[in-house]
């Protein structure tokens, strides 16, 4: 399983864009990348999954590279509500991957 | 995606006594994970869970601790045995959908909160 890494925590204001990057330099070639939020006394909540390039739902956007060795979660303009633990996951879907749990980025968002 | 009912959400225990922590699936899912959140920290997978066969524990975890059922594809069972203050943590139930698709990710439980005294 391919280990990540992501900022501890990061601190940003109310209706500004979020980007978390995560690194995931061993990442296989079936592994795709998932992104996961968590608030207090919650279990975690699928953001946004993808494998290459960009991806975009209603919630954020899924930048990366050709690579593939890192990944960018973007907020746009967040909210208070947005406060939360993001986990970067890499794992290959297809094969039922067992989801392991880097350290998160605490996102704090301020008024 | 699926939708998961934990129980109970939360629960003070003596040490020495065991608690069982259910996990009830609205869907058959082929696969389900345990894991433990200790205050302020990240999840640590305790073990996989699969119908019909024994669990899969990961390192640090072992089943005389932590017997984990399954009788069939919507439930499931974690047992935190002979508990000490140390095993005070959230424990979470996640499931992976049958027929997973790239698109849907992971679903958890809301959490078991665990006090020992």
């Amino acid at each position: 399983l391919a280990k990540t890494t992501q900022p501890i925590s990061m601190d940003s204001y109310e209706g500004q864009e979020v980007n978390i990057t995560c690194s995931h330099n061993n990442i296989a070639t079936n592994d795709y990348i998932t992104w996961y939020q968590q608030f207090p006394s919650q279990g975690p909540r699928f953001i946004i999954q993808g494998y290459k390039t960009k991806v975009t739902n209603e919630v954020a956007s899924l930048f990366i590279p050709a690579d593939r060795k890192s990944s960018t979660l973007s907020l746009p303009r967040v909210s208070l509500s947005d406060t939360a633990v993001y986990y970067c996951l890499v794992g290959d879907v297809a094969g039922g991957f067992k989801t392991i749990f880097g350290a998160g980025t605490r996102l704090f968002v301020k008024a | 995606s699926a939708v998961i009912s934990q129980k109970p959400s939360r629960d003070i225990c003596q040490r020495g006594t065991s608690l069982t922590i259910q996990c009830q699936v609205d869907s058959q899912v082929t696969m389900m994970f345990w894991y433990r959140q200790q205050p302020g920290q990240s999840l640590t997978l305790i073990a996989t869970a699969n119908q019909g066969s024994e669990a899969t524990y990961e390192s640090g975890f072992v089943i005389d601790k932590f017997p984990i059922s399954r009788p069939n594809l919507t439930f499931s069972t974690l047992t935190v045995s002979n508990m000490s203050p140390e095993d005070s943590s959230i424990y979470l139930c996640s499931v992976a959908g049958q027929g997973l698709s790239p698109s849907n990710g992971y679903t958890f439980g809301s959490g078991t909160r665990l006090t020992v005294v």
